[in-house]
């Protein structure tokens, strides 16, 4: 089955450049999605690739998919103290009926003043 | 404001109860799922519902149940509580077409049993 895999802290000064890694193992994945969740609420879609991009930069943010290796990171320029959040990987395969992501344990990015 | 909306937000039970958290959205969405999300094990999916009238297990279904007689709600049910259910739950839906919007998620419902 699939399975996601993500660290699951990172710590990063304020203005440094933080970089979030996950793997994933279903190579038919055709979408692959970074989430952000603050304390307290919900998971909001922060930016997503498709499987035959190489990269996707949106502001501060960069996407980089090395599909040989099944690996997806997650870029973030001149971090800043609200994004301090839980960072969700998500991949999923379209099956031609029902398609639900999964999603790896998420990644804690504190960061430091 | 559209969205997804769960209630309640916090909710204590003893163990046998039974209850059922609710979840609304208004976007018109076809699919509907809950996960439940644990300390340091992500997401995971209990049920979910691809449209009206249409549920199917997800990846640890046991203890719950769920209904879609709407599109628009999508309820929950725990049928007798047991502290290994504490945990939080999100709601989300997102459009049969159209995967580029990811899916939204509610608040989250916390849900401790004792």
């Amino acid at each position: 089955g699939e399975d996601v895999e993500q660290s699951l802290f990172l710590s990063v000064r304020e203005g440094d450049s933080s970089v979030i890694n996950c793997t994933y193992t279903d190579s038919s994945s055709t979408y692959l999605y970074w989430y952000k969740q603050e304390p307290g609420a919900g998971l909001q879609l922060l930016t997503y690739i498709f499987s035959n991009m190489d990269m996707k930069q949106d502001q501060r943010l960069t996407v980089l998919l090395n599909k040989k290796d099944k690996h997806l990171s997650l870029r973030i320029a001149d971090t800043q103290t609200g994004d301090s959040a839980i960072y969700f990987c998500a991949e999923g395969a379209y099956d031609g009926g029902s398609y639900i992501p999964t999603f790896g344990r998420g990644t804690s990015l504190i960061v430091h003043p | 404001n559209a969205g997804v909306t769960q209630t309640p937000k916090f909710q204590v039970l003893k163990t046998g109860q039974s209850m059922t958290l609710q979840c609304a959205q208004d976007m018109n969405h076809e699919y509907m799922s809950w996960y439940r999300q644990d300390p340091g094990m992500g997401l995971r999916l209990i049920h979910y519902s691809v449209g009206a009238g249409i549920t199917d297990q997800g990846e640890v279904p046991n203890g719950y149940n769920v209904s879609r007689s709407t599109t628009e709600d999508f309820p929950l049910r725990l049928l007798s509580a047991a502290p290994s259910q504490t945990s939080v739950y999100f709601c989300a839906s997102r459009k049969k077409i159209g995967r580029l919007s990811g899916a939204f998620f509610g608040q989250g419902t916390r849900l401790t049993v004792v």
